[in-house]
């Protein structure tokens, strides 16, 4: 069984430009959520995709954005970067939606220089 | 306003001694409370889970306890072991259309395990 997987590792952006993180989820998981981890902090929701439509999202403006496609993979876009969105990315896959666990990747290191 | 707190960013304990790792709520939806570990470099693992319908649950040398009336739970690790060291979040999920597919997660507690 493979785990939930993410790429890139690390990333370099400057701000204004754009970036999208992939997610591949846990086989036989078909509901994807992102979440952001700032310094210090826990990680906080910004959106969660289930059979590919979003099926909620937390306090991000719309520059954040995603997709889910037919093998339950995931992209999250980010437009016109800023210096607060230097943070560790965490994709996260559960078997359903309502379900309690979600089990999470290793995560994208984004800096916005 | 943080609905999901971990008042204790750090604490250290001896091998083979007992850690407790506390975590307080405010929303009276939550219904589901997990705890999970991250190491540094690696994505959080999922370590317990606890219904609200339930006041412990039991994993091997985890036990996380429920308080709902206090809205406090708390993580119990015994014997402790120098491989638990890491970052332990507690994270809650609520019930209901508006909140029930998404984990809210504390900041956070470094737990050290010193030989």
């Amino acid at each position: 069984e493979t785990g939930v997987t993410q790429s890139p590792t690390h990333l370099i952006k400057t701000r204004g430009q754009q970036v999208t993180l992939r997610c591949s989820s846990q086989s036989g998981h078909n509901t994807v959520s992102w979440y952001q981890q700032a310094l210090g902090q826990g990680p906080q929701f910004i959106f969660q995709y289930y059979r590919e439509e979003e099926n909620g999202r937390g306090n991000f403006p719309p520059r954040f954005s995603g997709l889910q496609f037919p093998n339950y993979s995931s992209e999250l876009n980010v437009n016109a970067l800023e210096l607060d969105d230097s943070a560790l990315y965490l994709c996260a896959s559960s078997p359903r939606t309502g379900v309690g666990e979600q089990y999470f990747g290793p995560g994208t290191r984004l800096t916005v220089t | 306003d943080q609905q999901v707190k971990q008042n204790s960013p750090s604490l250290s304990v001896q091998e083979g001694r007992i850690s407790i790792l506390n975590c307080d709520y405010t929303n009276s939806m939550f219904d589901y409370f997990l705890w999970y570990k991250k190491y540094p470099a690696e994505g959080p693992t999922f370590l317990i889970s606890i219904s609200s319908i339930k006041d412990k649950n039991e994993d091997g040398r985890f036990t996380v306890f429920l308080n709902k009336s206090a809205k406090h739970l708390s993580l119990h690790i015994v014997p402790s072991q120098p491989g638990d060291s890491a970052v332990y979040f507690c994270a809650a999920k609520g019930w209901g259309g508006g909140s029930n597919y998404k984990l809210t997660f504390g900041k956070g507690t470094l737990l050290t395990v010193n030989p």
